[in-house]
């Protein structure tokens, strides 16, 4: 079974920093384009960042470009996103998602989906 | 950056109606869409893919088409358990990006 879990979520100050992971299992996770959703509490979804099988390429979002990193670590099976000069419109629940098709990085759907982890950026 | 304008943003139907939601692109996509389901509290679930392709194991009364810039998902018949939250999103090109959602309400 395809499974993703998201850890490390939690309460950071403004202008903290926090990392987030994603432990997969149940597929070839080297193979695949890993992408990182939020949700703000309330509203709707918001496409953060996605990172190549080979960590070659790697997108941002405009709102997140120059304080988030995302990385990922294929023989561990995780995914990463260091946030840095945290804000508190990062507060969201944050979904990492599998893109669909192997070996591709754009024109590709999301799924499956972990179960969030919630960061709140407040003092 | 390409701009999913999504509508309605809510819509009151009930059990057996049919209910049509809409996606425009600010440029074409060409069939670079999907559409999401999402319940309260549960992460998103994939219901259509490339406009109009239904993912596995999702029941056929929800269908997708368009092409371009105008898109549509259809639930023929309305169920319990579809009342929820539908996302579209584009994967067309980076940034991807999400309509802002339609909450489907019982009636």
């Amino acid at each position: 079974e395809v499974q993703l879990v998201e850890s490390g979520g939690g309460l950071v100050k403004p202008g903290g920093s926090l990392r987030i992971s994603c432990a997969a299992s149940g597929f070839s996770f080297s193979s695949y384009t890993m992408n990182w959703v939020r949700q703000a509490p309330g509203k709707g979804l918001e496409w953060v960042s996605c990172i190549s099988s080979g960590s070659t390429y790697m997108y941002y979002a405009d709102s997140v470009k120059g304080r988030f990193t995302i990385s990922r670590d294929n023989a561990r099976k995780s995914l990463y996103l260091q946030m840095n000069s945290l804000r508190a419109d990062d507060t969201a629940v944050y979904y990492c998602a599998r893109s669909v098709v192997p070996g591709t990085v754009a024109e590709n759907w999301l799924d499956p989906w972990g179960q969030g982890t919630l960061v709140t950026v407040s003092s | 950056d390409i701009q999913m304008t999504q509508s309605p943003s809510s819509v009151s139907a009930s059990v057996g109606d049919r209910v049509t939601i809409t996606c425009r692109a600010s440029q074409g996509i060409s069939s670079w869409l999907a559409w999401y389901q999402q319940k309260p509290g549960k992460a998103p679930k994939l219901l259509i893919y490339a406009a109009s392709s239904l993912e596995s194991g999702v029941p056929s009364r929800f269908s997708g088409s368009g092409s371009g810039t105008d898109f549509t998902l259809t639930v023929s018949s309305l169920q319990p358990e579809d009342f929820a939250t539908y996302y579209c999103l584009q994967a067309n090109s980076f940034p991807y990006t999400f309509g802002q959602g339609t909450k489907l309400e019982i009636k």
